[in-house]
């Protein structure tokens, strides 16, 4: 089964709009982290958010919010007033256990930023 | 302060050859982790070495080893090349496996064509 599933191959948002990219998550593992990544054309993995299996609140980073729901296991990015420089490829990364370092992605969105 | 860097960012090969591939952590990050991403099988987790010591290892051939050094840089070798092993291979650090939050910060990639 997939550890990470990103059911939305590709996007197209208008300019300044809000735009929510999904993932679900299974594990069975009680402590785990998801993180989000975006890649942009040049290959580099910029890490965008991190939320963690016991984090009561969801986490935020700027114009980056994580919607996390625990009893349905999803953990959705939210951008809010998405701009042109957002297009990109965004990934849903998971680790579960503490001490380890492997991160299981997801098989990505591909975001596209329409002016 | 410097992010990860990845040496060299793009290599040609040949099929049976083998290469080398390397990566300098962010300053003061121990642990060192590298994954392969295709088109096909989307981010898939290699190795990860920590205080010189591999610690976990992904699913795949022992044609693919890796080692990190006392100063935490880490090489990745891949022996007798396959037209399969095209991939960008991506080294992540991060300050070591102190708990489930250690966020990965990732390098440009290395593109890697076997011919």
């Amino acid at each position: 089964a997939q550890k990470i599933t990103q059911t939305q191959p590709g996007m197209f948002v208008q300019e300044k709009e809000a735009v929510t990219l999904d993932c679900t998550y299974d594990t069975s593992d009680p402590s785990y982290g998801l993180f989000w990544y975006k890649q942009p054309s040049s290959g580099e993995m910029i890490f965008l958010i991190y939320q963690g299996s016991y984090d009561q609140q969801n986490a935020t980073e700027g114009r980056y919010s994580l919607n996390f729901q625990k009893a349905r296991k999803s953990a959705n990015l939210v951008i809010s007033a998405s701009q042109l420089g957002d297009s990109a490829m965004y990934f849903c990364a998971m680790r579960e256990g503490s001490g380890n370092e492997k991160l299981t992605f997801g098989t990505g969105t591909r975001l596209t930023i329409i002016p | 302060k410097a992010g990860v860097t990845q040496t060299p960012r793009y290599l040609i090969k040949t099929r049976g050859q083998q290469v080398t591939l390397s990566c300098s952590p962010i300053s003061g990050h121990r642990s060192v982790s590298w994954y392969q991403q295709t088109p096909g099988q989307g981010l898939q987790f290699l190795f990860e070495y920590f205080s010189e010591t591999q610690r976990n290892k992904g699913n795949f051939p022992g044609r693919f080893s890796g080692r990190q050094f006392s100063n935490s840089r880490s090489e990745m070798n891949v022996s007798t090349l396959e037209l399969g092993d095209s991939a960008l291979y991506l080294c992540a650090s991060s300050l070591g496996p102190d708990g489930i939050q250690e966020t990965q910060y990732f390098g440009p990639g290395t593109r890697l064509l076997v011919l």
